[in-house]
């Protein structure tokens, strides 16, 4: 069955240390997207790419890279600029050209750092 | 900018009992609005979205939503309430191209028995 696959589903880093979390989908969806989850505060975008080589900052980019080499590929690394790390990432995608298309996620991994 | 307002935190409701969720987004043209539900620890799972035409729209597990401009909202119902119902729920809007999703901050729904 086609997905999205976040791994690992925890994550624990110590302070200062830079952090990937991979997000590989089969869907053969073009836009691939990661969002922050921090209780109460609902979802809030890092980073978007809608084509391979090509990606745009959502609203909290700070602290964050990430790549886009391969199509069904969409690797995030929290570095250690980011000040507040722990929290639960989500990776999403659909088909750029897909208006009737809603996002489809993972299940996420929950990063923590101490 | 796009953005939403879901009104409740926390919504408690009594097994068997109705449920409205409640969506209001600011957006200067027509929005695309969805609803998704996540269970604790998980991804989120699409229930309905509306785009265009009729402004009653139907998802899954028996719920549905209204689009009223007038009133900028697009609130999730649904008649009869399961326990496992028991989730957080978000809407959602897109922007113009639909390239980006903006997010409400959720409602989490507990289910009484």
């Amino acid at each position: 069955d086609g997905g999205i696959t976040q791994s690992p589903k925890y994550l624990f880093r110590k302070e200062g240390q830079n952090v990937t979390l991979s997000c590989e989908q089969n869907l053969n969806h073009d836009a691939m997207y990661w969002y922050r989850q921090d209780p109460g505060q609902g979802l809030r975008l890092i980073y978007y790419s809608q084509i391979v080589n090509d990606f745009q900052k959502g609203d909290i980019a700070e602290g964050y890279s990430v790549s886009r080499e391969k199509k069904e590929s969409f690797p995030l690394t929290v570095t250690s600029a980011q000040k507040n790390p722990t929290a639960f990432y989500l990776c999403a995608s659909r088909p750029r050209d897909g208006f009737n298309s809603p996002l489809h996620f993972g299940n996420g991994t929950r990063l923590t750092v101490t | 900018a796009q953005s939403v307002t879901q009104p409740d935190i926390h919504i408690t409701v009594s097994e068997g009992a109705s449920l409205e969720l409640r969506c209001n987004y600011s957006y200067g043209a027509t929005p695309y609005l969805f609803w998704y539900v996540q269970s604790p620890g998980q991804g989120l799972q699409l229930l309905l979205k509306y785009f265009s035409g009729d402004t009653l729209v139907q998802g899954i597990k028996g719920f549905e939503a209204e689009f009223k401009r007038s009133q900028s909202s697009f609130n999730l119902r649904k008649p009869s309430v399961h326990w496992s119902d028991a989730a957080e729920y978000f809407c959602a809007v897109g922007d113009a191209g639909y390239s980006t999703l903006t997010f409400g901050k959720g409602t989490m729904l507990l289910v009484s028995p």
